[in-house]
């Protein structure tokens, strides 16, 4: 079985300042890696997903993640952050990119 | 993009009631809706995949009876939630893949309230 552990539940930052989002996952297959944001009466989107390749991936409003599979990380970092990036951060895992396993979500609250 | 809608966003039952809770996919189709729930301050746990024209699939824990998911076409998938109970309050969200290869689309969620 897989599961994934996010072990902050809010993450407060100044706007500009640089932050890091922290996932760790846990299984005994290959796995697929995501990221998903919430924001406020929002659905969940799809932020940035590693299925192969490059370790390092990167969406296109700034944010990246690099796969570590020695110490089973997924963690998610911005250089600078927008008062726009508050919102819920869920990190999932999938065997075959259909069913997720998420993590319990980052509140990530931007302040001016 | 892809679009899931849910419908209510919200509803308020009384105990003993059931309660149906549509996903649709808006443009485009999909053989395959996944329903999860949310508790506040917790993660999504799948509850069911959904297919279209076959029976759900349920996760380990989760009450086929209770809990009856419906896919009637290629667009719209139902979950009933039957004699309802205030420990099934709590919002509940449905997925469906989409045209861009391995992303899942999620719709925006349902608040349910048992009272």
């Amino acid at each position: 079985a897989q599961s994934v552990t996010q072990l902050d539940s809010q993450v407060p930052v100044f706007e500009e300042a640089p932050v890091e989002l922290r996932c760790n996952y846990s299984s005994s297959v290959s796995v697929y890696l995501f990221w998903y944001v919430q924001y406020p009466n929002q659905g969940l989107q799809l932020l940035l997903k590693y299925l192969s390749g490059s370790t390092l991936v990167e969406s296109i409003n700034g944010f990246e993640a690099e796969f570590n599979k020695s110490q089973t990380s997924f963690h998610l970092r911005k250089p600078s952050v927008h008062i726009s990036d508050t919102a819920e951060y869920f990190c999932a895992v999938s065997v075959n990119t259909d069913k997720l396993i998420f993590g319990t979500g980052t509140r990530l609250q931007v302040f001016p | 993009g892809a679009v899931v809608s849910q419908h209510p966003s919200r509803v308020i039952c009384k105990s003993g009631t059931s309660v149906k809770i549509e996903c649709r996919s808006l443009d485009f189709q999909a053989t395959t809706m996944f329903w999860y729930r949310q508790f506040p301050k917790q993660s999504l746990m799948l509850m069911a995949t959904s297919n279209e024209g076959s029976k759900a699939t349920y996760e380990q824990g989760v009450e086929k009876d209770k809990f009856l998911i419906n896919h009637a076409s290629l667009t719209l998938s139902t979950l009933t939630v039957t004699s309802a109970h205030p420990e099934d309050s709590s919002f509940y969200i449905c997925s469906a893949p989409g045209t861009v290869r391995d992303t899942q689309y999620f719709g925006p969620g349902t608040r349910l309230t048992v009272l």
